[in-house]
């Protein structure tokens, strides 16, 4: 069935570092990729989104990019901050909705 | 302001009782969803229901039940068989047409603590 697979955390960084967290996906169709934030006690957000092979998807400096032809969708950032602290999920949509295992990003000043 | 409310966010209980989440959500989505997600881990698929009076179970459904009386409404029963409630329950909705779903919405979660 349909799964996704993302980096393992935690992940640790110094504040304006350059931020990556990997993402792959197995999947029969063509699905819809996800990623979403959770801060702290709280619900999942949704990050950004791409619906289609080569969409980008960004929001607040994040980017991902669907590839198809590596079945990846790995987040992005250029200079992460404190705020940025959280656990990202990646997912795909086809018939039902998956989620990645999550990884745990800290930012330090 | 549209979403989705979960009720309470704390929730105290004894072993052997039974206990009902609250998820209700404005955003007339036909599908809505229940997750577990325990520390450090992902989410697991508890209940799921595309469609008013109808509902499917998901990969760890044993222990718990759910009804869906009406398209807005989604609650879940954490019952006395469910050998490990202690968690962090998430509700969340979606639009759903034919066999395509659509991006999830998510609640604020209720940390169930049974002791």
């Amino acid at each position: 069935g349909d799964s996704v697979t993302q980096m393992e955390g935690p992940v640790t960084l110094s504040e304006e570092a350059f931020l990556t967290i990997n993402c792959t996906y197995t999947a029969t169709g063509y699905p819809s990729l996800f990623w979403y934030v959770q801060y702290p006690g709280e619900g999942l957000q949704l990050l950004l989104k791409a619906t289609k092979a080569d969409d980008k998807g960004s929001n607040k400096g994040f980017e991902a990019t669907y590839r198809k032809e590596t079945t990846s969708f790995h987040l992005e950032k250029g200079s992460v901050q404190v705020s940025d602290s959280a656990v990202y999920f990646c997912a795909l949509s086809d018939s039902d909705m998956r989620f990645g295992a999550g990884t745990r990003l800290t930012v330090k000043p | 302001d549209g979403g989705i409310t979960q009720s309470p966010k704390y929730l105290f209980r004894k072993e052997g009782q039974n206990v009902t989440l609250s998820c209700e959500q404005n955003l007339n989505h036909d599908a809505m969803y229940w997750y577990r997600q325990d520390p450090g881990q992902g989410l697991r698929l508890i209940y799921y229901s595309q469609i008013v009076n109808d509902f499917q179970k998901g990969d760890i459904a044993e222990g718990y039940s759910v009804s869906r009386e009406k398209k807005e409404s989604f609650p879940l029963t954490v019952t006395s068989a469910q050998k490990n409630p202690t968690a962090f329950y998430l509700c969340a909705s979606s639009p759903y047409l034919g066999t395509t779903s659509y991006e999830q919405y998510f609640g604020p979660g209720t940390r169930l603590t049974v002791t």
